[in-house]
C-alpha cells in the first residue's frame, strides 16, 4: 500500500499570500498524484489530478507539481474561500488500492 | 452534469449489516465510468472502499474485501454497497463518487461525489 503524508497538517496563512502543500508517496506514484479541497460539511472538490491538470472549473491561483514520490500544491494570493483541508491521493496502483493522505488543514492566521 | 445521491440507515448495530445505496441522476450507470465507495472518519481520514463497473466487475480496498461487496443495479440506475460485521470504527461518512472519465488514466480520480451520509456504529 501506498502511503502518503501531508506537511504540514496546519497551515495559517492569511488572504493575499501564497502558499505550498506539500505531499510525499512512500513509494513512486509517477505522476499519478491529486488533490482535493473539502470544506466543513462538504464532499471532497477534484482540485488537479495527474499531478499539475486542474480540474474543470478550478482557478488558476491552484498549480500542483512534482512526480515520483513529492508533490506540491500551491495556492497563490488566498482567498477567504481557500481555507479549507486539501488531501492528496494517489491514482496509481493497479489493481486498484487508491489511498489518501491525511491532510493539510490550511487556517486563517 | 452528473448527479449522485447516497441513501440507507444511518443508525446501525454492531455486528450487523451496513447497506447504502447511491442513486445516480443525470448520466446512465452503464456508461463507461467507474463508480466507487470511499469513507471517512476523524481517526483514519479518507479510505477508498471499493469500486464497480456496470458489467459487475469490481475492485475493492484488501482491508475491507472480505466484508465487503459493491453491486450495481441498471433498472434503478443506482450502485450499491454492503458492509458486514459491523463495529464502532465502521462509523463514518460514506461517500459514492464517479471516476472523471472511462480511459484507464482517468481511473481513480474522483471528480464527481455524493454529499455523503453519515453512518454511526453503536448499540
Amino acid at each position: 500500500e501506498v502511503v502518503l503524508t501531508q506537511s504540514p497538517a496546519i497551515l495559517s496563512a492569511s488572504p493575499g499570500e501564497r502558499v505550498t502543500l506539500s505531499c510525499r508517496a512512500s513509494q513512486s506514484v509517477d505522476s499519478h498524484l491529486v488533490w482535493y479541497q473539502q470544506r466543513p460539511g462538504q464532499a471532497p472538490r477534484l482540485l488537479i489530478y495527474e499531478s499539475s491538470t486542474r480540474a474543470t472549473g478550478i482557478p488558476a491561483r491552484f498549480s500542483g507539481s512534482g512526480s515520483g514520490t513529492e508533490f506540491t500544491l500551491t495556492i497563490n494570493s488566498l482567498q477567504s474561500e481557500d481555507f479549507a483541508v486539501y488531501f492528496c491521493q494517489q491514482s496509481k496502483n493497479w489493481p486498484p488500492m487508491y489511498t489518501f493522505g491525511q491532510g493539510t488543514k490550511l487556517e486563517i492566521k | 452534469q452528473v448527479q449522485l445521491q447516497e441513501s440507507g440507515p444511518r443508525l446501525l448495530k454492531p455486528a450487523g449489516t451496513l447497506s447504502l445505496t447511491c442513486n445516480v441522476s443525470g448520466d446512465s450507470i452503464v456508461s463507461s465510468y467507474w463508480w466507487n465507495w470511499v469513507r471517512q472518519t476523524p481517526e483514519k481520514g479518507l479510505e477508498w472502499i471499493g469500486d464497480i463497473y456496470h458489467t459487475g466487475s469490481g475492485n475493492y480496498n484488501p482491508s475491507l474485501k472480505s466484508r465487503a461487496t459493491i453491486s450495481v443495479d441498471k433498472s434503478k440506475n443506482q450502485f450499491s454497497l454492503q458492509l458486514r460485521s459491523l463495529t464502532a470504527s465502521d462509523t463514518a461518512i460514506y461517500y459514492c463518487a464517479r471516476d472523471k472519465g472511462p480511459l484507464n488514466s482517468q481511473r481513480g480520480i474522483f471528480e464527481s461525489w455524493g454529499p455523503g451520509t453519515l453512518v454511526t456504529v453503536s448499540s
